[in-house]
């Protein structure tokens, strides 16, 4: 069974604060990738990977970071987290043009 | 630019009232057209997959059409607990994302 799991469901965080959101996947898959997805807005991409160490801007990645130093494992980093960044936080994984997996989300309240 | 519609944006229907989903898409180059389930505050769940137009796929109450414009999701006597927005994304294969989301369709079912 495909399993995309992120490390937390909720979050708070203070303005200015480094946050890590981190998203494990068990499925060898090459691509990975950070969404934010906000009412009326929908999924927003911010980062995607390819292949470890290897990342690619998405439509929205001012303010964001990201780290894979492992294939399972791919990190968005929030520098220095600012209200505007209050969101559901969506990770997925995906090989080669196949169904794209997501996981659990992060609810992430910037105060 | 590719483009993904979809309609109505909110639908309310009562329990056992057949209706349909729309997705419109303008994509070069259609390599797969995915419909998700997403319950609130939880990731996207997937659905289906549909790679060619006349291409149709099921499970339980649900049923998944495509043309080579739009696809449709056929909800067939629906409960209470097939409440939750539907979502669609278009995949042209331009690079390792090429995924295009449309903001969703609101479903409830009322008892």
């Amino acid at each position: 069974d495909v399993k995309v799991t992120q490390s937390s469901r909720y979050l708070v965080k203070r303005t200015g604060e480094k946050v890590f959101l981190e998203c494990v996947q068990d499925m060898d898959h090459e691509n990975m990738f950070w969404y934010r997805q906000d009412p009326g807005l929908g999924l927003r991409l911010i980062y995607f990977s390819y292949d470890v160490k290897m990342k690619e801007k998405g439509d929205i990645p001012e303010g964001y970071s990201v780290s894979r130093e492992k294939k399972e494992r791919f990190s968005l980093i929030l520098e220095s987290a600012s209200t505007n960044q209050t969101s559901m936080y969506l990770c997925a994984t995906r090989w080669g043009g196949k169904t794209q997996y997501f996981g659990p989300g992060t609810r992430l309240l910037v105060l | 630019e590719d483009q993904v519609t979809q309609s109505p944006e909110a639908l309310r229907l009562q329990e056992g009232e057949s209706s349909s989903l729309n997705c419109s898409y303008t994509v070069s180059g259609l390599r797969g057209l995915f419909w998700y389930r997403q319950d609130p505050g939880k990731g996207p769940e997937f659905l289906f997959t549909l790679y060619s137009a006349g291409e149709e796929k099921e499970k339980e109450r649900l049923k998944a059409t495509l043309t080579k414009k739009e696809s449709f999701l056929h909800i067939t006597a629906p409960k209470p607990e097939d409440s939750a927005t539907y979502l669609c994304a278009a995949y042209s294969g331009g690079g390792a994302d090429g995924l295009t989301f449309g903001k969703g369709t609101h479903l409830i079912i009322q008892p």
